[in-house]
């Protein structure tokens, strides 16, 4: 059973425009989610984080925005830029006997279009 | 530093052959792991170790071994290759296992892609 779930597996922008990329989630033990950013042929990179106890951190052009009632996440990309270019994958932290496992979404696929 | 590197980038193996895998990481990270990326599935857990001479498994552990004798090295094995073993694999590693790890995201490697005929 799919603890996260990217419903979307493609998502094409506009380069200049808003990227959203949505997570949702049906275990409400986890408290701490993160979105990894994977170009092809290269391991995921770390891209940004939150915490439940937040409802949205920033990072430059990235902020991601955590609904905890609706047990949903998203990722906003402002301004969207051709080398956002990836697919990205939502990941929930679940702490297990003290050691953290990633639990990740199938991932979506960002196009931005010049 | 080189971060976390992979081995072989590419193998190709007839069902029934045994390989490993080499993960090493030059980060003096506590917390390694393997995952197994196919397409629909996202990243999923095969095995994890919290230090040396310690090791659990993930969400997906069966047909595979691992072992972790030293801080540095992660190999998985492959005891006997299926079809269905057929992925790429990614060795991921972080500073801290135990929850400390909320600003210890995962560092992963390059990925090993996987065919088995």
């Amino acid at each position: 059973d799919q603890q996260v779930k990217q419903n979307s597996p493609s998502l094409s922008v506009q380069e200049g425009r808003i990227s959203i990329l949505n997570c949702d989630y049906t275990n409400s033990m986890f408290d701490y989610f993160l979105w990894y950013k994977k170009y092809p042929a290269e391991g995921p990179t770390f891209l940004i984080s939150i915490s439940s106890i937040k409802d949205k951190n920033e990072d430059g052009r990235f902020t991601v925005f955590l609904n905890k009632s609706a047990k949903h996440l998203s990722l906003h990309i402002v301004p969207s830029q051709p080398g956002d270019s990836a697919v990205y994958f939502c990941a929930a932290l679940d702490l297990i006997q003290g050691a953290q496992k990633l639990v990740f979404g199938q991932g979506t696929r960002l196009t931005i279009n010049p | 530093n080189a971060g976390v590197t992979q081995t072989p980038k590419f193998q190709v193996l007839k069902t029934g052959q045994s390989m490993t895998l080499q993960c090493a990481q030059d980060m003096n990270h506590e917390y390694m792991s393997w995952y197994r990326q196919d397409p629909g599935m996202g990243l999923r857990l095969i095995h994890y170790s919290v230090g040396a001479g310690i090791t659990d498994q993930g969400e997906v552990p069966n047909g595979y071994n691992v072992s972790r004798s030293t801080t540095e090295d992660f190999p998985l094995r492959l005891l006997s290759a299926a079809p269905s073993q057929t992925s790429v694999y990614f060795c991921a590693s972080s500073y801290s296992a135990r929850g400390q790890g909320y600003n210890s995201p995962l560092h992963f490697g390059n990925g090993t892609r996987l065919t088995v005929t």
